[in-house]
């Protein structure tokens, strides 16, 4: 079945801008939906259809997709957005609903 | 308010059984498809099953299917987990999650989780 690569970790400094990958073959034909999961907390929608930002998530997060990479960025890093984060797409081939493996933010 | 709330965990013998509920609230349940979501130990997000709104339709990931049932009743507003021969490899913390009904599969509600353990 479809298979999405995360990096296992990033690490960015408060104010600056961090970058998560989400790998797949042919993503770009996808729509990617992105998690952010703090310790203890249920996941939360931050991305949906590659740019779409749900209702009370900061204009900080923004997400892109293309070829075969999408993007979740977050610009101005707090130390708050520090958390697990997941790209998740729907395999229509397989009828399975399918995540990455997750990318461990950390702000220095 | 959308809320989900989980209920149903516990420890379970391997080989075990164990019946996961979900009550559902703040939005009409028969009009949203739900998923089972689970996050093991140390690991990620596993998805593990969805239903569609009326109940008609069903999926499931590779590693439960056959073992787990999905199920829902739109007239108490919940959704359930039969799980059945269970391993240790079924240990996580499982989610009631919300499709977010654009056709996309996102989840834009998620619950906080019922405890499943797996343990001799």
């Amino acid at each position: 079945s479809y298979v999405l690569t995360q990096p296992p970790s990033v690490s960015v400094a408060p104010g600056q801008t961090a970058t998560i990958t989400c790998g797949g073959n042919n993503i770009g034909s996808y729509s990617v939906h992105w998690y952010q999961r703090r310790p203890g907390q249920a996941p939360v929608l931050v991305i949906y259809y590659d740019t779409d930002r749900p209702s009370g998530i900061p204009e900080r997060f923004s997400g892109s997709n293309s070829g075969n990479t999408a993007t979740l960025t977050i610009s101005g890093v707090e130390a708050g957005d520090e958390a697990d984060y997941y790209c998740q797409v729907w395999d229509s081939g397989s009828h399975h609903v399918v995540f990455g493996g997750g990318t461990k933010l950390t702000v220095l | 308010e959308v809320q989900l709330v989980e209920s149903g965990g516990g420890v379970v013998q391997p080989g075990g059984s164990l019946r996961l509920s979900c009550a559902a609230s703040g939005f009409t349940f028969d009009d949203s498809a739900m998923n089972w979501v689970r996050q093991s130990p140390g690991k990620g997000l596993e998805w593990v099953s969805l239903i569609s709104g009326n109940g008609d339709t069903t999926y499931y990931a590779d590693s439960v299917k056959g073992r787990f049932t999905i199920s829902r009743d739109n007239s108490k507003n919940s959704l359930y987990l039969q799980m059945n021969s269970l391993t240790t490899e079924d240990t996580a913390l499982y989610y009631c999650a919300k499709d977010g009904g654009n056709s996309g599969y996102d989840v834009d509600y998620w619950g906080q989780g019922t405890l499943v353990t797996v343990s001799s």
